[in-house]
């Protein structure tokens, strides 16, 4: 059950996109289309951002898009505004109805 | 609405023991797994454990296996945590999650915070 791999920070200007990566292996983020990703400010509840690769829950803007090649996913937030400064996790289900998470990426607007 | 209220949490010395609760509300509990994920200070989320909509599968990260266990009433619509034979490391803010499959969480609780210390 090691962590998913994912850079510590990443950081654009307002309009920008930026993309967050999450590697893993062939055994959780290459096998399942189960990766989910998650914005959490500071001292909050994490909240669902993008479900099984793409999927994109009621409510988020579609500013918001998830992909996935290989053993790597990827969160990209096109348009970035203010209020997206936050840490970014991915999850994926790694078989056995076990579950891992990245270690987060805290996205800093400049 | 949906809500789920975690709580429980407090200050125990390693080696004993706490259950946290958490109390769900505005959905059909019955259907949904249920999942407890934790943070510790400053650091990024673990996965801690999953129950099924029956409780009759429960899978859990390997550092509590033996020493956690998952449960729920679904007649009172609460989900649980035991948690035993506590060390330094498991001080973290627990929460409680509504999951799909489990593939992934749309609701989740607001947290409650675990120290173990001396």
């Amino acid at each position: 059950q090691s962590a998913l791999t994912q850079p510590r920070s990443v950081s654009g200007s307002p309009g920008q996109s930026v993309t967050i990566s999450c590697t893993g292996t062939s055994s959780d983020v290459g096998a399942y289309n189960y990766v989910s990703w998650y914005q959490q400010h500071p001292g909050k509840a994490p909240k669902l951002m993008i479900y099984d690769v793409t999927k994109r829950p009621s409510g988020v803007p579609d500013r918001f898009s998830g992909s996935k090649s290989g053993n790597t996913a990827s969160l990209t937030i096109s348009g970035l505004q203010g209020e997206d400064e936050a840490d970014y996790y991915c999850w994926s289900f790694a078989g056995s109805y076990t579950m891992v998470f990245g270690g987060g990426t805290k996205l800093t607007v400049l | 609405e949906v809500q789920l209220v975690d709580s429980g949490g407090g200050l125990v010395q390693p080696g004993g023991s706490l259950r946290l609760s958490c109390a769900a509300s505005g959905f059909t509990f019955t259907n949904y797994w249920m999942t407890w994920v934790r943070q510790a200070p400053g650091k990024g989320l673990e996965w801690v454990a999953n129950i099924k909509q029956d409780g009759s599968e429960k899978y859990y990260m390997d550092s509590v296996k033996g020493r956690f266990t998952i449960s729920r009433d679904n007649a009172n619509h609460s989900l649980y945590l035991q948690m035993d034979s506590l060390r330094a490391e498991d001080t973290a803010v627990y929460y409680c999650a509504r999951t799909f499959g489990p593939r992934y969480s749309d609701y989740w609780g607001q947290g409650t915070l675990v120290t173990v210390s001396s």
